[in-house]
């Protein structure tokens, strides 16, 4: 079975300290994204990564960064973290991009106070 | 108008019921569909694709209509186990690289 695995479950951070997510998948998937959940809301993405060292904006990058030095990596990086940025964050990978099928880490719940 | 609408329910259902719910979707030029299952706090995941002739996956079934732009899931002899929320997902592209999300229908199954 595919495994995603991010790094924290929660986490706590103050306003305008720099967060770094983590996110490893074992399936030598090329594709990589990384998500927020909000209630109420659906799942939007933040950024995505077709290969190693690439990286597109998704439709909410503004805050965030990514990096993808090696395949199996993929990790978000929020520079100055803010309240509104409290979220459930998930990372995802697929083989291919006509692959239908998200493989899901468990998540990392975000609270900036 | 958000592009992937679901009736955030929760849709409280008996054991052994059937229930069904339904997911409308904005943009015409949509090409693939999906269902997926996130249970309480955990990730989700893939419950089965939406063809344009229908799918069907033990008790679950799946129906797209384009002209009304719609997609729904069927559920029936509902147990226990399924209770959780379900995600509609909708593609616009060949890759899935922009896939637009529903934010999901809670389904409660009571004994």
């Amino acid at each position: 079975d595919v495994k995603v695995t991010q790094s924290s479950r929660y986490l706590v951070k103050r306003t305008g300290e720099k967060v770094f997510l983590e996110c490893v998948q074992d399936m030598d998937h090329e594709n990589m994204f990384w998500y927020r959940q909000d209630p109420g809301l659906g799942l939007r993405l933040i950024y995505f990564s077709y290969d190693v060292k690439m990286k597109e904006k998704g439709d909410i990058p503004e805050g965030y960064s990514v990096s993808r030095e090696k395949k199996e990596r993929f990790s978000l990086i929020l520079e100055s973290a803010s309240t509104n940025q409290t979220s459930m964050y998930l990372c995802a990978s697929s083989f291919e991009p006509s692959n239908e099928k998200l493989f899901f880490g468990s998540g990392t719940q975000l609270s900036v106070l | 108008r958000k592009e992937v609408e679901q009736d955030p329910g929760p849709f409280n259902v008996p054991e052994g019921a059937t229930v069904a719910f339904n997911c409308t979707y904005s943009n015409s030029a949509s090409q693939s569909f999906f269902w997926y299952r996130q249970d309480c706090r955990k990730e989700p995941k893939l419950l089965m694709s939406v063809y344009s002739s229908g799918n069907e996956d033990g008790r679950f079934t799946a129906q797209l209509n384009r002209a009304s732009q719609y997609i729904s899931l069927l559920i029936r002899d509902s147990k226990l186990s399924d209770s959780a929320t379900y995600l509609c997902v909708v593609n616009m592209l060949a890759s899935n690289y922009q896939l637009i999300w529903g934010a999901g229908t809670k389904l409660i199954i009571k004994p």
